[in-house]
C-alpha cells in the first residue's frame, strides 16, 4: 500500500541552527501539507502546497518556515533558526485532491531543539 | 480560537462495549468531517469521514453521526477491543483549506 515517508524520525538540532525535514508523499498525490504536533497539544496546520506553491498557511508559519519540492518527489520543511518551541512532531500528508478525499500522513518526525 | 474540540482527553472503556467519542465545532462552513486514530510514534491514519449533508455514516464497527443543528458529531465504536486504543481526532474541513484538528481524545479500550 502507497505511504507517506518522512526522514528522519527524529532529530535533535542546537537552537539556532537551521533544519530540514524531508518527506516523500504518494505519488499520484498533488497537494501536500506540513503539521506539527508539540507535546500534549494539538494537531496544528502549517503549510499546504500545489502546483509548485503554497495555496495555504497558517499564522505559525512564518520566515522562519519554508517549503519546497525540489525533485519532484521530494517534499521539504526547512526550519531556520531554530527555538526551543519548534520542539514538536512533525507530520508530512498528501492527498489526490483537495480535502474533499482523507489526506495520508507520514509517521512523523520528532524535532528537539536543544 | 478553537473551530474544532474535543472536550475529553481521554476515554475508558471494556472491551465488547460501546466507545463514544464527541467532537464540537464552531464553523458552520465545514463541508465535511473526519475522524483519524494515532498510535504512538506513528502519525494519524485516516479513520472515517461524513459530509455536512449527512448525519449518519457507518464503516463496519465505526459510525460516526452529525448533529448540524447541535455543531456536534460523535464517533461510536462498537464493540470496542483493545486494539482500538489510540489517540482518535476529529477534523473539519472545507473546500480550498486545510483541515482543521481538534486536541484528541485517548481511548483505553481494557480487556
Amino acid at each position: 500500500e502507497p505511504e507517506v515517508t518522512q526522514t528522519p524520525s527524529h532529530q535533535v538540532t542546537q537552537m539556532g541552527q537551521e533544519v530540514i525535514l524531508r518527506c516523500v508523499p504518494i505519488s499520484n498525490h498533488l497537494y501536500f501539507y506540513w503539521y506539527r504536533q508539540i507535546l500534549g497539544q494539538k494537531v496544528e496546520f502549517l503549510v499546504s502546497f500545489y502546483n509548485n506553491e503554497i495555496s495555504e498557511k497558517s499564522e505559525i508559519f512564518d520566515d522562519q518556515f519554508s517549503v519546497e519540492r525540489p525533485d519532484g518527489s521530494n517534499f521539504t520543511l526547512k526550519i531556520r533558526s531554530t527555538k526551543l518551541e519548534d520542539s514538536a512532531m512533525y507530520f508530512c500528508a498528501s492527498s489526490e485532491a483537495e480535502f474533499y478525499t482523507e489526506a495520508f500522513f507520514g509517521q512523523g518526525t520528532r524535532l528537539t531543539v536543544v | 480560537d478553537q473551530q474544532v474540540k474535543q472536550n475529553s482527553p481521554s476515554l475508558s472503556v471494556q472491551e465488547g462495549r460501546i466507545s463514544i467519542l464527541n467532537c464540537d465545532y464552531t464553523n458552520s462552513m465545514f463541508d465535511y468531517f473526519l475522524w483519524y486514530k494515532k498510535y504512538p510514534a506513528e502519525g494519524p491514519t485516516f479513520l472515517i469521514s461524513i459530509s455536512s449533508i449527512k448525519d449518519k455514516n457507518e464503516d463496519g464497527r465505526f459510525t460516526v453521526f452529525l448533529n448540524k443543528s447541535a455543531k456536534h458529531l460523535s464517533l461510536h465504536i462498537v464493540p470496542s477491543q483493545p486494539g482500538d486504543s489510540a489517540v482518535y481526532f476529529c477534523a473539519g474541513g472545507q473546500a480550498g483549506t486545510a483541515l482543521i484538528f481538534g486536541k484528541g481524545t485517548t481511548l483505553s479500550v481494557s480487556s
